[in-house]
C-alpha cells in the first residue's frame, strides 16, 4: 500500500532554530506539494514541484522558507530562522494528475 | 473574496439524517473539482471528484453548477463514521494546483 511518508511527525523547537521537514512521495508520482494547515487559515499551498522542478512557491515566505527536491524520492521544506507563527501542521502530498495523496503531516511547534 | 468558500459549520445531525454542504468558487476557468474528507488530526483524503453531470458514490452525491460556480455534497443516511471535516477543493489551473476551502465540520450523533 503506497503512502507518502513524512519525518519528523512532531517537532518542538525554539524560536530562531532551523527546522527541516522531509517527505518521501509515492514512487512514480511526478508532482509534490507542500501545504501548511492552521485553525485560522486552513490548508494553504506553500509550494509545489513537477518532475523535481519548482512550479510555484508563491505561497511561501521566501525570506525564511525554502523547498527543494534533491531527488525524486525526497522533498524537503526548511525554515530558518523559525518563528512562533510558523507553528502549524505541514503536509506533503504527491500525485500524478488530479488526485493528491497526503502524508500524515509534521506537527511543528515553535516556542 | 476567498477563492473557495464553504458553508460555516459545525453541522450537528442525528444518525440517519440527510445533510448537504455547499461551496462556491471564484475562478470561472477552473476545470476540476473535488471533495476531500479530513478526520481529526489526520491528513485530508479524496472523497470524490465532482463532474458536470453530477455523480454518486453510495450515500454521497456531488453536484456541480458551472454557471453559478457552485458545488454541493449530499450525504444521505448519515453514519457516526461520517463525522469529519469536509473540504471543497478546486483546481486553480491545469497544472495541478488545488485550492482548498476552509472546510465544514460534520458531527453525527447517535
Amino acid at each position: 500500500d503506497a503512502r507518502v511518508t513524512q519525518t519528523p511527525r512532531h517537532k518542538v523547537t525554539e524560536m530562531g532554530q532551523e527546522v527541516t521537514m522531509r517527505c518521501q512521495p509515492i514512487l512514480g508520482h511526478n508532482t509534490v506539494f507542500w501545504y501548511r494547515q492552521t485553525m485560522m487559515q486552513g490548508l494553504e499551498l506553500l509550494a509545489y514541484f513537477r518532475n523535481r522542478a519548482p512550479l510555484d512557491d508563491s505561497g511561501m515566505p521566501k525570506d525564511r522558507f525554502s523547498a527543494e527536491m534533491p531527488d525524486a524520492t525526497l522533498a524537503t521544506l526548511k525554515i530558518q530562522p523559525s518563528e512562533p507563527r510558523d507553528s502549524a501542521v505541514y503536509f506533503c502530498a504527491s500525485g500524478l494528475v488530479d488526485e493528491q495523496f497526503f502524508g500524515p503531516g509534521t506537527r511543528l511547534t515553535v516556542l | 473574496r476567498k477563492e473557495v468558500e464553504q458553508d460555516p459549520g459545525p453541522f450537528n445531525v442525528p444518525e440517519g439524517a440527510t445533510v448537504a454542504f455547499n461551496c462556491t468558487y471564484s475562478n470561472s476557468a477552473s476545470q476540476s473539482f473535488f471533495w476531500y474528507r479530513q478526520d481529526c488530526r489526520k491528513e485530508p483524503k479524496l472523497l470524490m471528484s465532482v463532474y458536470s453531470s453530477g455523480n454518486e458514490d453510495g450515500r454521497f452525491t456531488a453536484q456541480l453548477n458551472r454557471a453559478s460556480q457552485y458545488i454541493s455534497l449530499l450525504i444521505r443516511d448519515s453514519k457516526l463514521s461520517d463525522s469529519a471535516t469536509y473540504l471543497c477543493v478546486v483546481e486553480f489551473n491545469q497544472g495541478g494546483k488545488l485550492i482548498f476551502g476552509q472546510g465544514t465540520e460534520l458531527s453525527v450523533k447517535p
